[in-house]
């Protein structure tokens, strides 16, 4: 089975530009999370989704994010306008109901540089 | 409060020997899960194992091995015949029922391990 798919692997760019951030989650996983990791802080959790809808997004540092789904088989996180210090790696990772012990599957991340 | 507190920012070990990482939890739930991830340095995030709460034996996955002691609140990795591929960052993680069992994983901040030949 595929895993999760992000993309891009990489992503450059400058201050001010919009930045989006692709995740492909795993066929029949009903979870999907948005994962921030630094050196500073570790990893974060941004939001995430149930059934495409969104639960809790407590963790989006401030308007400049914003993450959709969709569709069971798409999702995206979008920073607008990018700064520096949100130079970090973005990973999507999903995950079955939690009635069970599955865990989350990560994607390979994106590593984000704001220039 | 920290939830998760893994307190080794590195360890290593010989090839070959057996090496435990360290993690405590914060939790006042029952019912709640933890979990092991490993991070080479091509930056994947690795699900090793996994142990609930109302598991009456330590959870085991090849040469992993999860020394969990409910009481103490710990939940210890234990990594046999380490191997030099074994060398990378490890993270714990907890998931609480009380986060409305949606399935919420909160991380420590790792222990890099280094296997050495």
């Amino acid at each position: 089975d595929a895993g999760v798919i992000q993309s891009p692997r990489h992503e450059v760019t400058e201050m001010g530009q919009e930045v989006t951030l692709r995740c492909k989650p795993i066929s029949g996983h009903d979870y999907l999370f948005w994962y921030r990791q630094t050196m500073m802080r570790g990893l974060e959790l941004l939001i995430y989704f149930n059934n495409n809808v969104p639960i809790d997004d407590s963790g989006m540092p401030e308007d400049r994010f914003s993450a959709k789904m969709p569709n069971a088989s798409f999702s995206t996180l979008k920073i607008q306008p990018s700064e520096p210090r949100d130079s970090a790696v973005y990973f999507c990772a999903s995950s079955q109901s939690p009635r069970n012990n599955s865990p989350l599957h990560f994607g390979n991340g994106t590593r984000l540089t704001v220039t | 409060a920290q939830k998760i507190t893994q307190t080794q920012p590195g360890m290593f070990v010989q090839e070959k020997e057996a090496v435990t990482l360290d993690c405590t939890y914060d939790t006042s739930d029952q019912s709640y899960g933890l979990f092991w991830y490993k991070q080479p340095s091509s930056g994947e995030m690795i699900f090793l194992i996994y142990q609930g709460s109302y598991d009456e034996q330590n959870a085991t996955e090849g040469r992993y091995s999860l020394n969990f002691q409910k009481a103490r609140k710990s939940a210890n990795l234990v990594i046999s015949a380490s191997q030099l591929g074994d060398s990378a960052m490890y993270f714990c993680a907890m998931r609480e029922a009380s986060s409305g069992g949606y399935n919420k994983l909160i991380f420590g901040a790792g222990t890099r391990l280094a296997v050495h030949p």
